[in-house]
């Protein structure tokens, strides 16, 4: 059972807007601003998409954006591609540790 | 470029001990904290250890506290997992990861060393 909780799967068309939420506590997640977001292709390392809840780092197309709420972050990617499908996964430290989420499977339809 | 190459996975029996590398490149070495995060088969991330930059602080998750320790060669540009008692439930691809201490985030990742552990 993995520290972060987040739905197992999500999909949509292609130009189409989607969102992963993460929930932990007060903890992890609502206790600092260090969210972090990470891509995974099949077979390869995960890649950071965000960091700080909502900072994208330079190379990473804007269509990705990260917020925050109490103990539940958000990825939302915008204008989705096929090249979107992979799994997501959310991060937070947490005092002298980090936690990440079960991993979400992203799906282009 | 930045790149973080690990090694030394491979079958090992419970119980038995196993020591992963970790080459760095691309940036200076001895300026950043160093992860290992494990990923079992199907299954999700789990951060394992963390190691300072100079090695004076180190941090391990419940699950290995006690039978793993972490350590780095700055003079080698070097990350180490050394992996004692291990169980079945090590088994896992084990990734290095670039840590930044400000936002606490992991920004460059290897392609991971497969660990089997089984008899």
């Amino acid at each position: 059972q993995s520290a972060l909780t987040q739905p197992p799967s999500a999909s949509g068309s292609p130009g189409q807007s989607i969102t992963i939420s993460c929930t932990g506590t007060s903890s992890d997640i609502g206790g600092y601003n260090y969210v972090s977001w990470y891509q995974q292709h099949p077979g390869k390392g995960p890649q950071l998409m965000i960091y700080e809840v909502n900072k994208r780092p330079s190379g990473v197309p804007d269509r990705f954006s990260g917020s925050k709420s109490g103990n539940t972050a958000s990825l939302t990617v915008s204008g989705l591609q096929a090249e979107d499908e992979a799994d997501y996964y959310c991060s937070s430290y947490a005092g002298s540790r980090w936690v990440f989420g079960g991993g979400t499977k992203l799906t282009v339809l | 470029q930045v790149q973080v190459v690990e090694s030394g996975g491979g079958v090992v029996q419970p119980g038995r001990s196993l020591r992963l590398s970790c080459a760095a490149s691309g940036f200076i070495f001895s300026n950043y904290g160093m992860n290992w995060v494990r990923q079992a088969p199907g299954k999700g991330l789990e951060w394992v250890a963390v190691i300072w930059y100079d090695g004076t602080k180190k941090y391990f998750a419940d699950s290995v506290k006690g039978r793993f320790s972490i350590s780095r060669d700055n003079s080698k540009n070097t990350l180490y997992l050394q992996m004692n008692s291990l169980r079945a439930e090590d088994t896992a691809v084990y990734y290095c990861a670039r840590y930044r201490y400000s936002g606490s985030y992991f920004d460059c990742w290897g392609q991971g060393t497969l660990v089997t552990v089984s008899s």
